[in-house]
């Protein structure tokens, strides 16, 4: 059974402060990387994908995947109380159109 | 913009009803899903359809089915309601094309509620 791990938290982090957010896979095969941002009561948006190994900066996001050690992480620089939502990690599997998804860390961004 | 759009916002049906939950995408997306989500399990895929009229079980099909006789709409059909099918249901969709087809964009949900 691949598995998609993360802490359910909640996370919390003063206004301005980094946020750390991980994710750990099963399968090392695995090739392509998402982080969804989830607000209470709303449905799913994805702000990052990554498929090397390394970092992708998008904005005041970045995510880093290093394969050999099997995580993911979503950094979030200068967070805002509007950061205050679940992220969802997925991974892609085997098959050509399912994700493998993470249950989600809850992030709560402190003013 | 990618834009998926489901039938229901909220939704209360009795136990032993039939249920229709219908979505829309308008990007011409080869794929669609329909999951629930619900606390501390995350999203679980019920099913999903890679084309018009072909249709895949995902990891928990009991108790549902589904529909694809148009490209931009996806139906979800609980054929006799339980309590144990209150939940939110989102349904997704993506295209088939290069690496960007394994994104998935999603609607705003439907939380049912079966009594």
């Amino acid at each position: 059974q691949k598995e998609v791990e993360q802490n359910s938290g909640p996370l919390s982090v003063p206004e301005g402060a980094i946020a750390s957010l991980n994710c750990t896979y099963s399968d090392r095969g695995s090739q392509s990387f998402f982080w969804y941002r989830q607000y209470s009561g709303k449905s799913p948006e994805l702000i990052m994908s990554i498929y090397s190994n390394g970092d992708k900066e998008d904005g005041r996001f970045t995510a880093q995947l290093n394969k050999a050690s099997q995580y993911v992480s979503l950094l979030i620089r200068d967070s805002q109380p509007s950061d205050s939502a679940t992220y969802l990690c997925a991974v892609k599997g085997d098959s050509n159109y399912q994700l493998i998804w993470g249950a989600g860390t809850k992030l709560i961004i402190k003013p | 913009d990618v834009k998926v759009t489901q039938s229901s916002r909220y939704l209360v049906k009795r136990t032993g009803e039939k249920v229709f939950l219908e979505c829309v995408q308008d990007m011409d997306h080869e794929n669609m899903f329909w999951y629930r989500q619900d606390p501390g399990l995350g999203l679980r895929l019920i099913y999903f359809s890679y084309d018009v009229k072909m249709k895949e079980k995902g990891d928990i099909p009991e108790g549902y089915s589904v529909s694809r006789e148009k490209k931009e709409r996806f139906s979800l059909i609980l054929e006799s309601a339980s309590t144990n099918q209150t939940s939110m249901y989102l349904c997704a969709s993506r295209t088939s094309l290069g690496t960007a087809s394994y994104e998935q964009y999603f609607g705003p949900g439907t939380r049912l509620t079966v009594t």
